[in-house]
C-alpha cells in the first residue's frame, strides 16, 4: 500500500524551530518528486514547497523562502522541511504529498494525514 | 503567482442534484488543473487531473471540463458522501495555487 505519515509538528514559540519529516512506503520513493502543503485553521490549501527525486531543484513559495528548507533522504525514504523563524501565521496542518506527473499534468496523489504546527507564545 | 477564484464559496444541494463548480485563472494555464476533495479532519483526494481527467477509483459522477482560463467541475448526481470542501488546483507554473474552496452542504 502507498503511503505517507508525517510526524514532528506540536506547538514551539514565534521565531522558534520545528522540523518535519514525512515516512513513504509502498512506492519507489527516490523516483517521485516531493511537496508540502499546508493549511491554517478553518482555512485553505497552500502549496509549500517541492523537491526533485535526486534533490538537486527545490521550488517553493515565497511566504517561507529564507525560513523553510525542504529536504530528502532516499536511503530512509523520507522527506523533510525544517522550518525556521516561525511566525504565528504559520500555524497549520502540514501535509506531505507525492508529485505524480501524467504527461506535462502534475497532480498530488496519495497524501499523508497531516500534521499539525502551532505557533504560539 | 497565478489566482485561482473558484465560485460560489459555498452551495447547498439536495441529494441527486446536479451541481457545478467553477474555477477561474488569472491567466493561460492551458489544462494544467486539478481538483480535489476534503472532508472535515481528513486529507485532500484527487479527483480529477489535466482538467478532466477521471482518477481511477473515482465515481463517474465526477466530472471537469474547460482549458484556459475557466474550469468546471460537475457532480452529475450529488450523494451523501459527496458533502465536502473542493478546491481546485493549478499546476501551470510556481508557486503552485489553490482556489480558496467551495464547501457543499446539505440543503
Amino acid at each position: 500500500e502507498v503511503q505517507l505519515v508525517e510526524s514532528g509538528g506540536g506547538l514551539v514559540q514565534p521565531g522558534g524551530s520545528l522540523r518535519l519529516s514525512c515516512a513513504a512506503s509502498g512506492f519507489t520513493f527516490s523516483r517521485y518528486w516531493m511537496s508540502w502543503v499546508r493549511q491554517a485553521p478553518g482555512k485553505g490549501l497552500e502549496w509549500v514547497a517541492n523537491i526533485k527525486p535526486d534533490g538537486s531543484q527545490i521550488h517553493c513559495v515565497d511566504s517561507v523562502k529564507g525560513r523553510f528548507t525542504i529536504s530528502r533522504d532516499n536511503a530512509k525514504n523520507s522527506l523533510y522541511l525544517q522550518m525556521d523563524s516561525l511566525r504565528d501565521e504559520d500555524t497549520a496542518v502540514f501535509y506531505c504529498a507525492r508529485d505524480n506527473w501524467a504527461g506535462d499534468s502534475l497532480y498530488f496523489d496519495p497524501w499523508g494525514q497531516g500534521t499539525l504546527v502551532t505557533v504560539s507564545s | 503567482a497565478i489566482q485561482m477564484t473558484q465560485s460560489p464559496s459555498s452551495l447547498s444541494a439536495s441529494v441527486g442534484d446536479r451541481v457545478s463548480i467553477t474555477c477561474r485563472a488569472s491567466q493561460d494555464i492551458r489544462n494544467d488543473l486539478g481538483w480535489y476533495q476534503q472532508k472535515p479532519g481528513k486529507a485532500p483526494k484527487l479527483l480529477i487531473y489535466a482538467a478532466s481527467s477521471l482518477q481511477t477509483g473515482v465515481p463517474s459522477r465526477f466530472s471537469g471540463s474547460g482549458s484556459g482560463t475557466e474550469f468546471t467541475l460537475t457532480i452529475s448526481s450529488l450523494q451523501p458522501e459527496d458533502f465536502a470542501t473542493y478546491y481546485c488546483l493549478q499546476d501551470y507554473n510556481y508557486p503552485r495555487t489553490f482556489g480558496q474552496g467551495t464547501k457543499v452542504e446539505i440543503k
